[in-house]
């Protein structure tokens, strides 16, 4: 029966403490990484993106870290509010196909109040 | 509120019908993007339009047609689908090569 994949890896933090969403990607091709937050009944909205000429990459209260060697990404939201609680996803772009931009598998995070 | 706007909003189908999902944005992007979700899962990409001509297909079934009848509008044609293709569908457009998709809200598809 199917039960791979039915359920999102969750992070549950407390309100204030700093969150750290972890992701791996697949190609070392890729040359450009997007973190997009979805919340219940909508669409995917950007939050932060870098291009693998950096390996860190800061916005308002987001912090993007990018680990070439092992093809690891990763955000950091300081002071996690409860309007944070969404599932998280990295995407990567292909260096090859500029258009492509396929989506990793999400992580779904609860902001404790 | 998006920049990228999705009608309907939900569509309940039956097997033999056709219906079609429609997409406008008014950023003046030059691609446009159909994806495919699945609870509790990650967007898939269907297809892609880049200056209103069709550069991806990632191997969707003929079932879905896409349309992108000028550089503000992307369409899916949506004929004999099955159950399993019930899905929440979201467009997405972007500016240029390396930019973030900007996305609709989706249309929720229920086939029964």
């Amino acid at each position: 029966g199917e039960s791979v994949g039915l359920h999102l890896p969750t992070l549950s933090v407390q309100e204030g403490d700093n969150s750290i969403i972890n992701c791996a990607y697949s190609n070392s091709a890729s040359d450009y990484f997007i973190w997009y937050k979805q919340e219940s009944g909508k669409g995917p909205q950007f939050i932060i993106d870098i291009r693998s000429n950096m390996d860190k990459r800061q916005g308002q209260r987001v912090t993007v870290l990018l680990n070439k060697t092992v093809k690891h990404l990763s955000l950091q939201i300081a002071a996690t509010q409860p309007g944070d609680s969404a599932v998280y996803f990295c995407a990567e772009n292909l260096q090859t196909s500029y258009d492509k931009v396929i989506f990793g598998p999400g992580t779904s995070l609860s902001v404790i109040p | 509120d998006t920049e990228v706007t999705q009608t309907p909003k939900h569509l309940v189908m039956g097997m033999t019908n056709k219906k079609s999902l429609k997409c406008e944005q008014h950023m003046g992007h030059r691609a446009m993007y159909w994806y495919k979700q699945k609870a509790k899962k990650p967007p898939e990409l269907m297809f892609v339009y880049s200056y209103e001509k069709l550069s991806i297909n990632e191997s969707v079934p003929s079932r879905f047609s896409p349309e992108c009848p000028n550089s503000s509008l992307l369409n899916l044609h949506l004929h004999a689908l099955q159950p399993e293709d019930s899905a929440l569908y979201l467009c997405a457009s972007s500016q240029e090569e390396e930019s973030p998709l900007h996305f609709g809200n989706g249309t929720r598809l229920t086939v029964t």
